[in-house]
């Protein structure tokens, strides 16, 4: 099984900074199948990166993903109040087909 | 707009069968793969199994011994039924649709609004 840690657990920062998230994976994962989202209180989850660096429809070009192998980053250049949530990066295709990382949350300072 | 709209008892006793059904509307349900998700209250995402567009199935091994899925065509609906609970089947379920490729994975990109199911005696 593919574990997926995510880092850090909670990062404090203020609208406009930067947020870099990080999940790592335990064994090599194809950035083919590797996803964020983002999920904030009451809500569902929000497909935001797929394909380790490809935004889906309609999330705006501040959120980024980057990565390969068994490193992979999500960056939110510039921080808007709307951004502050809960996200999870998820890997398909090893068994099982779908892990998620236990998520990151970005709080207001 | 496609929606995800789920349904099913929220409150179940020990030993007993959850029975969930998320039903498609507005879109496409034979071009896609259906899944569900849970999330214990305050705690990540656990993904519990996948029913293709044909209805073959792919469980969480963690589950699969009580896990069943299935899904009506006729009426574009997905169902899952998760057998003897306990309360640490207690969570929010999630339904959520991915478009299946040979090569790609191009992520859940709609989900059910969730519904809460609660074990308790």
């Amino acid at each position: 099984e593919i574990v997926l840690t995510q880092s850090p657990g909670t990062l404090s920062l203020s609208p406009g900074e930067r947020a870099t998230l990080s999940c790592r994976a335990s064994q090599s994962v194809s950035s083919s199948y590797l996803a964020w989202y983002q999920q904030k209180p009451g809500q569902a989850p929000r497909l935001l990166i797929y394909g380790a660096s490809s935004r889906a429809t309609g999330i705006p070009d501040r959120f980024s993903g980057s990565g390969s192998g068994t490193d992979f980053t999500l960056t939110i250049s510039r921080l808007e109040p709307e951004d502050f949530a809960v996200y999870y990066c998820q890997q398909y295709g090893s068994s099982p087909s779908v892990t998620f990382g236990g998520g990151s949350k970005v709080e207001i300072k | 707009q496609v929606q995800l709209q789920q349904w099913g008892a929220g409150l179940l006793k020990p030993s007993e069968t959850l029975s969930l059904t998320c039903a498609v509307y507005g879109g496409s349900f034979s071009d896609y793969f259906w899944s569900w998700i849970r999330q214990p209250p305050g705690k990540g995402l656990e993904w519990i199994g996948e029913i293709t567009h044909s209805g073959n199935t792919n469980y969480n091994p963690s589950l699969k011994s009580r896990v069943t899925m299935s899904l009506d065509t006729s009426k574009n609906q997905f169902s899952l039924k998760l057998s003897s609970v306990t309360a640490a089947d207690t969570a929010l379920y999630y339904c959520a649709r991915y478009l299946p490729s040979s090569n790609f994975y191009y992520g859940m990109d709609v989900w059910g609004q969730g519904t809460t199911v609660t074990v308790s005696s």
